[in-house]
């Protein structure tokens, strides 16, 4: 069973469109990490969220932690072509101890 | 470019084959992970060494083992391989034994079992 659920599945937007990802843990988290992968490609790390309620951006992506619900969400503003790929999750989990487990993957389309 | 280096890029071979897939952390790091991706299971965790010990295990099967040599690289070993075998096999480094750490992947390795 996956220890990280993520939703939606895929989303295909309009440029321009904001979008959210969610990330939702069936265990405590130690730590939250957003990556993105190009399709067949290696995963480029985009943010680390460890405090609950701690909120980071970058450029246009922003990331949030909910703790207490052991959820994250990834929200894209004004999506751009660019931005197109598969969004995942990955965290420790305890008490996992050491496995650094990843999501289910969202496969985003931005259409120009 | 993460700094982390898999070979080969891609492997083709038959069912019942065994094949060693390799790589080399970044430079300092001394955690690594594995990783195999395929369309239907998503990105799972294999196993992870650190300094040459082995830390954490994940959905590894018993025909694939892994070791991490003094130079701190890594290899994956993938015996009496089957059709299902067939995806996209990351490696990935990170400065942290356990913990909070940002994990930096390779290119991925992609096998494929006819």
């Amino acid at each position: 069973s996956q220890e990280l659920e993520q939703s939606p599945q895929s989303l295909i937007v309009q440029e321009g469109k904001n979008l959210t990802i969610n990330c939702t843990s069936s265990k405590t988290l130690y730590g939250l990490y957003w990556y993105k992968q190009k399709y067949g490609e290696g995963l480029i790390f985009l943010m680390m969220l460890q405090k609950g309620g701690e909120e980071k951006s970058h450029e246009k992506i922003t990331a949030k932690l909910d703790e207490k619900k052991q959820q994250s969400s990834l929200h894209i503003t004004a999506s751009q072509p660019s931005h197109a790929g598969i969004y995942l999750c990955g965290a420790q989990t305890l008490p996992s101890g050491n496995q650094f487990y990843f999501g289910t993957g969202t496969s985003l389309t931005v259409i120009p | 470019d993460s700094g982390v280096t898999q070979t080969p890029k891609h492997l083709i071979t038959a069912t019942g084959q065994r094949v060693t897939l390799r790589c080399s952390p970044r430079s300092g790091d001394l955690s690594v992970y594995w990783y195999q991706q395929s369309l239907d299971q998503g990105l799972q965790f294999l196993i992870q060494y650190y300094n040459g010990e082995e830390r954490a295990k994940g959905n590894i099967l018993e025909r694939f083992s892994a070791q991490q040599f003094p130079d701190l690289h890594s290899e994956l070993n993938l015996s009496s391989l089957e059709l299902g075998d067939s995806a996209l096999y990351f490696c990935a480094s990170s400065a942290a034994g356990s913990g909070a750490g940002e994990l930096f992947f390779g290119e991925g390795s992609r096998l494929t079992v006819l």
